[in-house]
C-alpha cells in the first residue's frame, strides 16, 4: 500500500495569512494526488484533483502542485471558513490511501 | 445532486449491519462508488469501492472478508453489508461518488459525498 504523510499535523495561522501544507507519498504516484477539506460534522469536500486542478466552485485562493512523491496545498489570504482539516489522497493505485490530516487552526 | 446514507446504529461486537446510500441528481449507473469512514478523533480511511455494473470491487485489508459492497442500479443505491463487526469499526461511514466508471482508475477522485451515518460497535 502507498503510505501518505502530511506535514505539519497541525498549523496555527491568522486570517489573511498564506499557508502551505505538504504531502509525501511512500512511492512515486506521478500527479495522482487529490486534496480534501473536512470540517467537523460535515462530509469531506474535494478541493484539488490531479495535484493541481481546482474543483469547480472552489475559491482560487486554493492551489496545488507537485508530482512524484512530493505535493503541496497552498492557501493564500486565509479566510475564517478555511480553518478546518485537510487531507491528501493518492489516486495512483488501490487501496486508495489518505494522509493523516493537517488541522489548520486560528492563531 | 445528493447522496443519502442510512442504516447506521449501535450493534454488539460480532453483529451485522447493512448500510445504504441512495443517490439522486446524477446518473448513478455511470459512476464508480465508494465507502470511506472516519473513526472518532481519527482521519479518513477508504473502506471499499465498486465499479459500474457491479464490476470491480476493492476492500481495505481491515475489512476484507467481513464487509461486502454491492449496488442496485435500478434503485440508485449503494450498499455495504458489514458482518463480524468489531469495536474498531466504530466510525462515521460516508458514501461518495467517484469521477470515473471504474473504481481504482488512475486519477479518479471522490467529488460528491453523503452526510454520513454513524456506526457504533459496543456491548
Amino acid at each position: 500500500d502507498i503510505h501518505m504523510t502530511q506535514s505539519p499535523s497541525s498549523l496555527s495561522a491568522s486570517v489573511g495569512d498564506r499557508v502551505i501544507i505538504t504531502c509525501r507519498a511512500s512511492q512515486a504516484i506521478s500527479g495522482y494526488l487529490n486534496w480534501y477539506q473536512k470540517k467537523p460534522g460535515k462530509p469531506p469536500e474535494l478541493l484539488i484533483y490531479a495535484a493541481s486542478n481546482l474543483q469547480t466552485g472552489v475559491p482560487s485562493r486554493f492551489s496545488g502542485s507537485g508530482s512524484g512523491t512530493y505535493f503541496t496545498l497552498t492557501i493564500t489570504s486565509l479566510q475564517p471558513e478555511d480553518f478546518s482539516t485537510y487531507y491528501c489522497q493518492q489516486s495512483h493505485s488501490t487501496p486508495r490511501t489518505f494522509g493523516q490530516g493537517t488541522k489548520l487552526e486560528i492563531k | 445532486v445528493q447522496l443519502l446514507e442510512s442504516g447506521g446504529g449501535l450493534v454488539q461486537p460480532g453483529g451485522s449491519l447493512r448500510l445504504s446510500c441512495t443517490a439522486s441528481g446524477f446518473s448513478f449507473v455511470n459512476y464508480a462508488m465508494t465507502w470511506v469512514r472516519q473513526a472518532p478523533g481519527k482521519g479518513l480511511e477508504g473502506v471499499s469501492g465498486m465499479s459500474i455494473s457491479g464490476g470491480t470491487t476493492d476492500y481495505a485489508d481491515s475489512v476484507k472478508g467481513r464487509f461486502t459492497i454491492s449496488r442496485d442500479d435500478s434503485k440508485n443505491t449503494l450498499y455495504l453489508q458489514m458482518n463480524a463487526l468489531r469495536a474498531e469499526d466504530t466510525a462515521i461511514y460516508y458514501c461518495a461518488k467517484a469521477t470515473t466508471m471504474w473504481f481504482g482508475a488512475t486519477g479518479d477522485a471522490f467529488d460528491i459525498w453523503g452526510q454520513g451515518t454513524m456506526v457504533t460497535v459496543s456491548s
